[in-house]
């Protein structure tokens, strides 16, 4: 079946402008996952949702960070007034109802680049 | 805090001979354990899992690791590398909110 897909594949933006990320997760999966690559940090995490909502917003790097999901299925992070260390790839991930949370399948990821 | 531990930043072998990546997690009680594999521009697949049992855990692509609680490690394993695994390797625990914690990485290059 079709895996965790994620759009655009690459965005250029300029400081200051909003961008928005998306992931379609595996139809089914109800855990999903935002993570952050980046040379500087490596691997980070950044937001898990549960269904619909999301228990804890903690690791989101800033309140320029929001993420929402809607119907179960499809989730967008957003990011305000982008900086220059928001440059990174982001990595979108769901997880089966079936399986350990932990059993994340990922998807290619958003290449962002602000200039 | 909980962590993982990846000593080797970049490794070189030999394509046919065997391969070591070491891993360590820190903190608490035996956590869910992963390996994941990140090829230039993809994105990561997992290559094996531990959540119990077995401590020697097989994998895809002719990959094992091994479980040592006495060491805390998750020590990833291959008896002969191909050119085709020249790629990053990632470790990584299971976290408080069923998130992922991984490690910086070890990039392995393959010479012909």
């Amino acid at each position: 079946g079709a895996g965790v897909s994620q759009s655009p594949s690459n965005k250029v933006t300029e400081k200051g402008k909003d961008v928005e990320l998306r992931c379609d997760p595996i139809s089914g999966h109800t855990a999903l996952y935002w993570y952050r690559q980046s040379l500087g940090q490596g691997l980070e995490f950044l937001i898990y949702f549960q269904g619909n909502s999301a228990p804890d917003k903690s690791g989101l790097p800033s309140d320029r960070f929001s993420a929402e999901r809607t119907g179960g299925s499809v989730s967008t992070l957003t990011i305000q007034r982008t900086q220059q260390e928001d440059s990174a790839v982001y990595l979108c991930a769901s997880s089966p109802p079936q399986a350990p949370r932990e059993t994340q399948y990922f998807g290619p990821g958003t290449r962002l680049l602000v200039l | 805090a909980q962590s993982v531990t990846q000593p080797d930043i970049h490794i070189t072998v030999s394509e046919g001979a065997s391969l070591e990546l070491r891993c360590n997690y820190s903190y608490g009680a035996t956590p869910y354990l992963f390996w994941y594999v990140q090829s230039p521009g993809q994105g990561l697949q997992l290559l094996l899992k531990y959540f119990s049992g077995d401590t020697l855990v097989q994998g895809i692509k002719g990959f094992e690791a091994e479980f040592k609680r006495s060491q805390s490690s998750f020590n990833l394993r291959k008896p002969s590398v191909h050119w085709s695994d020249a790629a990053e390797y990632f470790c990584a625990r299971g976290g408080s909110q069923g998130n992922l914690i991984f490690g910086k990485g070890t990039k392995l290059s393959v010479k012909p």
